[in-house]
């Protein structure tokens, strides 16, 4: 079956770091660009930032709304694709979805929560 | 950054009656690069269409989506039980961020 899962969501105070991760499974991994969007309780979805796939030159352009605090970052060896989220604030909290695809969402992740609160 | 606005916020409608959601944008979307995805209550969005008018793959053919430039819609020609849910536009056709509309939520009337 072709999925993704995230896992690596939690309850955190401001100001912490948290790593979510996403794994993989029934496609070949590398050969696709990942992106993450976010969702904050009862509200829309937000575009996170992308990763491109290594033949497309693996960059990271990430989000205004997180620059500076968000990297994304891949282990195509593993399967795995990584969000890491410094400096968390309280609008940060989401559910946190893995996606297949560059520019917009083929395949989706079942999300993985974060609570940023103190 | 591109804005998108969709109308209307909430659509009460029948099964078996026609669907149609609008999405505008602030400034045309380049080569037509929009999407639409549905998201059932407590669930993941999934994608329906892909640039604009095309069914992404396992996508029954009532749902279609059409339009250009600012502004664009997607339509459900019969409505099924499982069609109710929130439905999401989003824009790729420029420099990041790739901006979502509000969404629009369709309900059982």
């Amino acid at each position: 079956e072709v999925q993704l899962v995230e896992s690596g969501g939690d309850l955190v105070q401001p100001g912490r770091s948290l790593r979510l991760s996403c794994i993989g499974s029934g496609f070949t991994f590398g050969d696709y660009s990942l992106s993450w969007f976010r969702q904050a309780p009862g509200k829309g979805l937000q575009w996170v930032g992308f990763i491109r796939s290594r033949a497309s030159g693996g960059t990271t352009p990430d989000a205004a709304s997180v620059t500076g605090r968000f990297t994304i970052s891949r282990d195509d060896s593993k399967g795995i694709a990584y969000l890491q989220m410094n400096s968390l604030k309280t609008e940060d909290t989401a559910v946190y979805y893995c996606t297949r695809g560059l520019l917009f969402a083929e395949l989706w992740g079942q999300g993985t929560l974060v609570t940023v609160s103190s | 950054e591109i804005v998108l606005t969709q109308s209307p916020g909430t659509l009460s409608l029948s099964p078996g009656e026609r669907a149609t959601l609008s999405c505008r944008a602030s400034q045309s979307i380049n080569s037509n690069y929009l999407v639409w995805y549905q998201q059932k209550r407590g669930q993941a969005p999934r994608l329906l269409i892909y640039g604009a008018s095309n069914r992404a793959p396992g996508i029954p053919d009532r749902f279609s989506g059409s339009g250009s430039g600012t502004d664009f819609s997607l339509t459900i020609s019969r409505l099924e039980p499982e069609d109710f849910a929130v439905y999401y536009c989003q824009q790729y056709g420029s420099s990041p961020p790739y901006t979502f509309g509000q969404g629009t939520n369709l309900e059982i009337k």
